[in-house]
């Protein structure tokens, strides 16, 4: 079983859109968890850290719920430049990291 | 300007041939890994160092070896490459000495290879 799961998509959906991704991981003791976007044939980058409370930044929000395991991210008002993949990325208590292989974006007008 | 650098950004070789790719950070940052990413499998970490002369195996360590003697090197050599180990490799950093709560920055990646 993989440690960090994902629907591949791809999420073909018109601008204006919101949009959620889920991810789920198998290690119960993960301590950090994160989203990151990677571009075509580019290095990935931090989207946003995801926090036990749930957090928000502009017109995305990531929670985590460590009951069920699973990690969200809500994207609102779609852009064509959120056209991407999305890694859900699992740290776990041996200072590992452990990423999903990606849910594929089209924002389309 | 800040930024993790990899050399050579791309590579094809053969089977056998010894070869090291180089990363190099300018933040000063402490972790340093190494990853694997191909189609359907994500990125999958290979090797990680929390320090100078620190080294762990990640998730796929098997037929690869690093080194930390200096703080913003941390090279990946592949004694005996094989066509298994064709992918593209990411280099990233982090400021956070465990690795598990700060950003990583990520280089542009090397794609190998190995015929």
């Amino acid at each position: 079983r993989k440690e960090v799961e994902q629907d591949p998509g791809p999420f073909n959906v018109p601008e204006g859109a919101t949009v959620a991704f889920n991810c789920t991981y198998s290690n119960s003791a993960s301590q950090s968890f994160f989203w990151y976007r990677q571009d075509c044939r580019k290095e990935p980058k931090l989207l946003m850290s995801v926090y036990s409370s749930g957090n928000e930044d502009g017109r995305f929000t990531a929670q985590l719920n460590r009951a069920s395991q699973y990690i969200s991210l809500l994207i609102r008002d779609s852009k064509l430049s959120d056209s991407a993949t999305y890694l859900c990325v699992v740290n776990s208590n041996l200072n590992k990291f452990y990423f999903g292989s990606g849910t594929k974006l089209n924002v389309k007008p | 300007e800040a930024q993790v650098t990899q050399n050579p950004r791309y590579l094809i070789t053969v089977t056998g041939k010894k070869l090291t790719v180089t990363c190099s950070q300018n933040m000063n940052h402490e972790y340093m890994s190494w990853y694997r990413q191909d189609p359907g499998l994500g990125l999958r970490q290979i090797y990680y160092s929390m320090n100078v002369e620190v080294t762990d195996k990640g998730d796929v360590p098997e037929g690869y070896k690093v080194s930390r003697k200096e703080k913003r090197n941390f090279p990946l050599i592949l004694e005996s490459p094989s066509p298994n180990q064709t992918s593209l490799y990411f280099c990233a950093s982090s400021n956070d000495r465990t690795g598990g709560s700060y950003e990583q920055y990520f280089g542009p990646g090397t794609r190998l290879t190995v015929t």
